[in-house]
């Protein structure tokens, strides 16, 4: 399969622990994306890299939320003390870079 | 002001008829416009890409784009009850001279009815 892969696709994760998620792009994509989407939104941007080097991180985006791309192959994002807001589906994609992105199948984030 | 914006619908068709779906940008610099289908409980899926002015047909689906009015569109030609599902619009802002990141709407609830 030579898909966005996101693992894993379900955590639950009690409130105030830490959490990361592993997202490993197409292998020709040098941009991977980050988004988080919750129930009749659009996916909300997060980050974005191109290669290894991040180039935008929301302005919405809490410190708690950090996210790494190590050699330009595959992204973790971690989300430290979690907290009940932060329940959401959480969606990689990549692309080239003047072109749509392709999305994985998503990581759902339960905080209880 | 959303920089991204759609009605939320929910738009409903009869089999076979043809689905408009529209979406307006507020960055004048966005070079490129996707369309998303999500079904309920699935990731985005890549449908339609438009990056000039003008009409793209690709199939039954058509993508529409007016820089000048700052509006992309699409048009689903003999709507089929699989075609039920949220159509996300995307634009990839632009930084600095350069292709950004993808910032999408909230997207459209489309129900095709048999």
């Amino acid at each position: 399969d030579t898909g966005v892969s996101q693992n894993p696709r379900h955590k639950i994760t009690k409130r105030g622990q830490n959490v990361t998620f592993r997202c490993d792009p197409i292998s020709e994509h040098n941009r991977l994306y980050w988004y988080r989407q919750t129930l009749g939104q659009g996916p909300e941007f997060l980050t974005y890299f191109q290669n290894e080097a991040q180039l935008e991180k929301s302005r919405l985006l809490s410190d708690r939320f950090s996210a790494e791309r190590p050699k330009g192959s595959f992204s973790t994002l971690e989300i430290q003390r979690t907290e009940q807001g932060d329940s959401a589906m959480y969606l990689c994609a990549s692309s080239l870079p003047a072109r749509g992105a392709f999305f994985g199948q998503g990581t759902r984030l339960t905080v209880v | 002001q959303k920089e991204v914006e759609q009605n939320s619908g929910p738009l409903s068709v009869p089999e076979g008829a043809i689905a408009s779906l529209n979406c307006t940008y507020s960055d004048r610099g966005s070079q490129s416009f996707f369309w998303y289908r999500q079904y309920s409980g699935k990731s985005p899926e890549l449908i339609m890409s438009i990056y000039s002015n003008g009409d793209k047909e690709d199939g039954r689906f058509t993508a529409q784009l007016n820089k000048a009015s700052q509006y992309v569109s699409l048009l689903i030609r003999d709507s089929q009850p699989s075609d039920s599902a949220t159509y996300l619009c995307a634009a990839r802002r632009a930084v600095g001279g350069s292709q950004g990141n993808l910032i999408f709407g909230k997207g459209t609830k489309l129900s095709v009815k048999p």
